[in-house]
C-alpha cells in the first residue's frame, strides 16, 4: 500500500449531471477526510469519517453532497445535479497514527 | 472565517539562499501545526510539522519556527534548491466547531527558486 488513490484523476461533466468520485485510503489509517480547493485557495474541509461513520459535515457539504464509507474502507464522494460552481480538485486524505496525514493527488472536476 | 492566514501569495529567492515562508493564525487552541508543498494537478505532500508545546522543528533544510504568543509561525528553507519552487501550505489542526479533528488551511505561497 504505497499512499492515498483517488479516482478518476480528471473527470468533465455537463451541468446536472451526477458524479463519483473515490478515495482508497491507506488501509490502516480509519480517519478520513474530503477537502475541495479552488484556484487560489487552500483546501477546504468537506466532511470526515471515523471508520465508516460520517462525524462532521462543512456548511460548503451541501444538500447535493453526500458521502459514503462502507466498512470503513474506501469512501465515495458523490455531487448531483451538478453545478459550475462545483469545478475543482477534491482532495481526500487519511489521518494515521501521531497526525500523519497524507493525501491523494485528487480528482479535478470540471463543470461545463 | 480565515483561521489561517498566508498574507504573502508569491516568493522569489536566489538558489542556495535562504527562504522564509510566514503564516499567521488567529485559534489560540490550534494544537498541531503542518506544512505542505503542493505541485499543480498534484495533492499536497507532507513536509515537516511541529506541536504547539514547541517552538522549533528542524529536518534537513527545513526548519519550522513556532510563536505561539505572536500566532506565528514559519518555515525556513536553507539553501533553497529550484526543486523546491511549489506552492506551500500552511495548516493548522486542532478544536473547530465546524470540522472537528480537520486541517484549516492558509491560501498558499508559491515559491520560485531561480538558479
Amino acid at each position: 500500500d504505497t499512499g492515498v488513490s483517488q479516482n478518476p484523476r480528471h473527470k468533465i461533466t455537463k451541468r446536472g449531471q451526477n458524479v463519483t468520485f473515490r478515495c482508497d485510503p491507506i488501509s490502516e489509517h480509519n480517519r478520513l477526510y474530503w477537502y475541495r480547493q479552488t484556484l487560489g485557495q487552500g483546501p477546504e474541509f468537506l466532511t470526515y469519517f471515523q471508520n465508516e461513520a460520517q462525524l462532521e459535515k462543512s456548511r460548503l457539504l451541501s444538500d447535493r453532497f453526500s458521502a459514503e464509507r462502507p466498512k470503513g474502507s474506501f469512501s465515495t464522494l458523490e455531487i448531483q445535479r451538478t453545478e459550475q460552481g462545483d469545478s475543482a480538485m477534491y482532495l481526500c486524505a487519511s489521518e494515521g497514527p501521531n497526525y500523519g496525514y497524507t493525501f491523494g493527488s485528487g480528482t479535478r472536476l470540471t463543470v461545463v | 472565517d480565515q483561521q489561517v492566514k498566508q498574507n504573502s501569495p508569491s516568493l522569489s529567492v536566489q538558489e542556495g539562499r535562504i527562504s522564509i515562508l510566514n503564516c499567521d493564525y488567529t485559534n489560540s487552541m490550534f494544537d498541531y501545526f503542518l506544512w505542505y508543498k503542493k505541485y499543480p494537478a498534484e495533492g499536497p505532500t507532507f513536509l515537516i510539522s511541529i506541536s504547539s508545546i514547541k517552538d522549533k522543528n528542524e529536518d534537513g533544510r527545513f526548519t519550522v519556527f513556532l510563536n505561539k504568543s505572536a500566532k506565528h509561525l514559519s518555515l525556513h528553507i536553507v539553501p533553497s534548491q529550484p526543486g523546491d519552487s511549489a506552492v506551500y501550505f500552511c495548516a493548522a489542526r486542532g478544536p473547530n466547531s465546524n470540522s472537528g479533528y480537520a486541517l484549516n488551511f492558509g491560501k498558499g505561497t508559491s515559491l520560485l527558486v531561480t538558479p
